[in-house]
């Protein structure tokens, strides 16, 4: 059974400040991995998504790796913004299933 | 392009109670998802349908949830009778394909909070 967990499961930053979240996958045979976003009382919206042949995937000032070797990917974001405070979720595809796997989710404040 | 479409985005009924989700995918997408999200926990996926049949129902708690995308589109989520543990916001989710295509992404509706009291 897949396991998807997200460390840590909550972050507050000053605004500005750059910015890494975990998630870290139990399934080696990972065939791609999303990452959300999630406001309060919304519901996803996707900001990246990255193939398991793929090492990398940027979309402004977010960067996703993916490292199948290690079960982990992490999602980078520059130069943080109160805009940018929400709950942001990972979630995989294994190769053996059409579906997806989420994380718990790391909830973000950015403080002005 | 118009997203995915959920109603009611709000629903409070009492326990033993019966209620009814509405999903309307994203035009041409042949796969719809159901997921059922506790507060504070990651998307949990329920049931899944490829065109109008079930692919993968094995966490649907089937002695009270029910679901069917008849004729490959929309499709309905219904719970009878409602147990306090069911207050979650449920989910539904669309792709134009399978996830194991190439650069195929999944995109989700708003919701539905549903509270049991």
């Amino acid at each position: 059974k897949q396991e998807v967990t997200q460390i840590p499961a909550a972050l507050s930053v000053p605004e500005g400040e750059n910015l890494v979240l975990n998630c870290s996958f139990t399934d080696s045979a990972i065939y791609n991995l999303q990452w959300f976003r999630q406001d309060p009382g919304k519901g996803l919206t996707s900001l990246l998504l990255i193939q398991s042949s793929q090492r990398e995937q940027t979309s402004g000032r977010l960067n996703a790796s993916l490292d199948k070797s290690s079960g982990r990917s992490t999602l980078y974001i520059a130069a943080s913004q109160p805009g940018d405070s929400a709950t942001y979720l990972c979630a995989e595809t294994n190769n053996a299933g059409n579906m997806l796997t989420f994380g718990g989710g790391t909830r973000l404040m950015v403080k002005p | 392009e118009a997203g995915v479409a959920q109603s009611p985005r709000y629903k409070i009924i009492e326990k033993r109670q019966s209620v009814a989700f509405w999903c309307n995918p994203i035009s041409g997408h042949a796969t719809l998802y159901w997921y059922q999200q506790i507060l504070g926990q990651g998307p949990k996926l329920l049931i899944q349908f490829q065109n109008n049949g079930v692919v993968d129902d094995s966490q649907l708690p089937k002695d009270r949830f029910s679901a069917e995308r008849l004729k490959g589109v929309d499709s309905t989520l219904k719970i009878q009778p409602a147990k306090l543990e069911d207050s979650a916001v449920y989910l539904c989710a669309s792709s134009l394909v399978d996830l194991r295509h190439l650069n195929t992404e999944a995109f989700f509706g708003q919701g539905t909070r549903l509270t049991v009291v």
